[in-house]
């Protein structure tokens, strides 16, 4: 069965340290890697997609296929991005095809 | 581009009643998904909608039925609700498989509360 681990639900940290949020998976078959976020009041969106291997907001996120990880990682965390984040393997095919599989998400706060 | 909208922003209902709920896709979207995501957890792939038809299935019962209309809009049925059916409804869109543009755009959600 594919389950996603985010083993920090809370992080803090202060603006300019850097940040990494974990993410371990387990998924049958190539799965292609998200990281969502939800921002205070505003609605679930992209941060980063592993295939696109873009920097979004500073972000950016290395998959390690041995250990099954797609830890996220900024290198000065600043206030707003304050929020929760939500690592999210996508189903490329078979009965997964189409699916996000959500981890239970990290609350990341950033203080000044 | 609105992106995906979905009404109702909020709903409440009583053991046992039925809920529909409804959303519209991103323009330039067919294919459109539904999570249910409690309180405190990530969303839960409810199923997924393409050419009107239900493509993929998660783990809920089939108390929880959708439908696609021509023009990609999307409703999530739910019948016979429960306590535990309170949560926040969220309907994503994405283009065309095979298109190498499959990311999922959320809406808003509808909150749903069972009493």
């Amino acid at each position: 069965a594919q389950r996603v681990t985010q083993p920090e639900k809370l992080l803090s940290v202060f603006k300019g340290a850097p940040v990494e949020l974990k993410c371990n998976y387990s998924y049958s078959g190539s799965p292609e890697l998200f990281w969502y976020v939800q921002y205070s009041r505003q609605r679930l969106q992209l941060l980063l997609r592993h295939i696109s291997r873009e920097s979004i907001k500073g972000f950016t996120a290395d998959l390690n296929k041995g250990e099954t990880s797609f830890h996220l990682k900024k290198p000065f965390a600043q206030e707003e991005d304050s929020a929760m984040y939500y690592c999210a393997p996508y189903g490329a095919g078979g009965t997964s095809y189409g699916k996000l599989t959500f981890g239970q998400g990290t609350i990341l706060t950033v203080h000044p | 581009d609105a992106g995906v909208t979905q009404s109702p922003t909020h709903l409440i209902k009583t053991r046992g009643q039925q809920v529909t709920l409804r959303c519209s896709p991103k323009s330039g979207h067919d294919t459109v998904s539904w999570y249910q995501q409690a309180l405190g957890q990530g969303p839960q792939f409810i199923f997924q909608y393409y050419e009107e038809e239900e493509r993929q299935r998660g783990n809920f019962p089939d108390r929880f039925s959708g439908h696609q209309f021509p023009n990609y809009s999307s409703e999530l049925n739910v019948n016979a609700l429960l306590l535990g059916d309170s949560a926040l409804y969220l309907c994503a869109s994405n283009r065309p498989a095979g298109t190498g543009k499959e990311t999922q755009y959320f809406g808003p959600g509808t909150r749903l509360l069972v009493l």
